[in-house]
C-alpha cells in the first residue's frame, strides 16, 4: 500500500492546456514537497510548503498543502513542451525520512 | 560545482556478484541516504545516515549494506546481486534532517542478470 498515491499516474495533453496533478493520503505531513524529475537525472526540488492551507506559485505552477495536511495538489496553466516530466510529491513524516508518491508521467505535446 | 556525485551511472552485473555504488557529496552535508526507483513505485528508501559513524534502515534494505565513515561519502554496497535488484539508485543529501528538501545525484542504473 503506498502511504502517498499520485493521481493520475500518466497524462498526456495538448499546449496551452491546463492541468492539476493530485497527491493524497490519509497520513498527516509536517511538509510535503514537490520534485521534477528529467530523464536520466535525479530529482529537482520545485517547492516545499509547510502550512495547512498554505499555497505557492512559481511561474505558471500553483501548489496547495491541504488544509489538513494530509493531501497537495500542483496546478499547471498554460502547459509547454518544457514541462514534461516526471513529477513526484513526498511527505515528511516523523524522523529523518520522505515519503514519496509514484509519480505523475506528463507529456506536454506541442 | 558537484553537488551529489554518483558512480558508476551503469552498470550490469550477474546474479550472486558482488558490487558497490559509490556517492559522494562537496556540500558539507550531515544527512545523506540512497533510494532505489522502480516503476510504478517511486522512489523506495534503502539506508539513510545522519552524520559520520551513524548509518540506519529504510524502507528496502535487505540485501544492501551502506557505511558513513566520512561527511562526503556514502556507498551502498550489495552483497550478493539479485534480479529483484535491478533498479535505478539514487544518493541524495540535505544540510538538516531527512525531512529536509533532498539534492539528488543523477542515479545508478543497475541491471542484475
Amino acid at each position: 500500500t503506498q502511504l502517498l498515491e499520485q493521481s493520475p499516474q500518466f497524462l498526456s495533453i495538448q499546449e496551452g492546456e491546463n492541468l492539476t496533478v493530485y497527491c493524497n493520503s490519509s497520513s498527516v505531513f509536517s511538509s510535503l514537497q514537490w520534485y521534477r524529475q528529467e530523464p536520466g537525472e535525479g530529482p529537482v526540488l520545485l517547492v516545499t510548503v509547510v502550512t495547512g492551507g498554505e499555497v505557492k506559485k512559481l511561474k505558471r505552477l500553483t501548489f496547495q498543502f491541504g488544509d489538513a495536511r494530509k493531501d497537495s495538489s500542483l496546478h499547471i496553466t498554460a502547459a509547454q513542451p518544457g514541462d514534461t516530466g516526471l513529477y513526484l510529491c513526498a511527505g515528511a513524516q516523523g524522523a529523518q525520512k520522505l515519503v514519496f508518491g509514484q509519480g505523475t508521467r506528463l507529456t506536454i505535446n506541442p | 560545482n558537484a553537488g551529489v556525485t554518483q558512480t558508476p551511472k551503469f552498470q550490469v552485473l550477474k546474479t550472486g556478484q558482488s558490487m558497490t555504488l559509490q556517492c559522494a557529496q562537496d556540500m558539507n552535508h550531515e544527512y545523506m541516504s540512497w533510494y532505489r526507483q522502480d516503476p510504478g513505485m517511486g522512489l523506495r528508501l534503502i539506508h539513510y545516515s545522519v552524520g559520520a559513524g551513524i548509518t540506519d534502515q529504510g524502507e528496502v534494505p535487505n540485501g544492501y549494506n551502506v557505511s558513513r565513515s566520512t561527511t562526503e561519502d556514502f556507498p551502498l554496497r550489495l552483497l550478493s546481486a539479485a534480479p529483484s535488484q535491478t533498479s535505478v539508485y539514487f544518493c541524495a543529501s540535505s544540510p538538516g534532517d531527512g525531512n529536509q528538501p533532498q539534492h539528488f545525484g543523477d542515479g545508478t542504473r543497475l541491471s542484475i542478470l
